[in-house]
């Protein structure tokens, strides 16, 4: 099975702050990783697929990168809304591996 | 539009056996697959396995000897059983499509094991 090694668990930052959260693959993944965000309460929500595609109506300050075993997920400019937690999570081999999430908290 | 809801019993006893169904709509679960995916309390997100656009199954193999899961598509419903509950089987039950990620997600059904 492929392990997603996710960083920080947690994170706290400012309004208008950029933050940045990292997943590493025990394997190459081929770029084939998603990004969620999940509010308390509900459902988990895509905002990124295939490392950088950013799913329609998701704002431009959230972001993707990487290849191979190593991966980042970044909001510049953090706004209130964006108070959750994020997971990633990798489709190039079952089974379907999610980090273990990291939560952001305002500073 | 995409929708899948949960449903199923609230509770369960330890030892027994847990059946969730998700009705889905706006998509057919022979062109997408159905996946389930869970999450206990204050925890983090476990795939547990799919129902593929061609019926074939995959399981997560720490579940498998547990879990079953199939599909009625005539009713646009796809079904998770899982036997020999515990305690740590507690948690909220969410199914999900995706042929590749997971883009469209129910709102899950919270599922405790409990006497």
């Amino acid at each position: 099975d492929i392990q997603m090694t996710q960083s920080p668990p947690s994170l706290s930052a400012s309004l208008g702050d950029k933050v940045t959260i990292t997943c590493q693959a025990s394997q190459n993944i081929n770029k084939y990783i998603a990004w969620y965000q999940q509010k308390p309460g509900k459902a988990p929500g895509l905002l990124i697929h295939y490392t950088s595609t950013l799913v329609s109506g998701i704002p431009s300050r959230f972001s993707g990168s990487g290849s191979g075993r190593d991966y980042s997920f970044s909001i510049s400019n953090v706004e209130s809304e964006d108070i959750a937690s994020y997971y990633c999570l990798q489709y190039d081999n079952s089974p379907y591996t999610f980090g273990a999430g990291t939560k952001l908290e305002l500073k | 539009q995409v929708q899948l809801k949960e449903s199923g019993p609230g509770l369960v006893q330890p030892s027994q056996t847990l059946s969730l169904t998700c009705t889905v709509s706006g998509f057919s679960l022979t062109s997408n697959s159905v996946h389930w995916v869970r999450q206990p309390p204050g925890k983090g997100l476990e795939w547990m396995g799919g129902i593929w656009g061609d019926g074939s199954t995959d399981y997560n193999s720490a579940l498998k000897s547990r879990l079953s899961i199939s599909r009625d598509t005539s009713k646009s419903q796809v079904f998770l059983k899982m036997n020999s509950l515990q305690t740590d089987d507690t948690a909220i039950y969410f199914c999900t499509r995706g042929d590749w990620y997971f883009d469209f997600w129910g709102p899950g059904t919270m599922v405790t094991v409990s006497s």
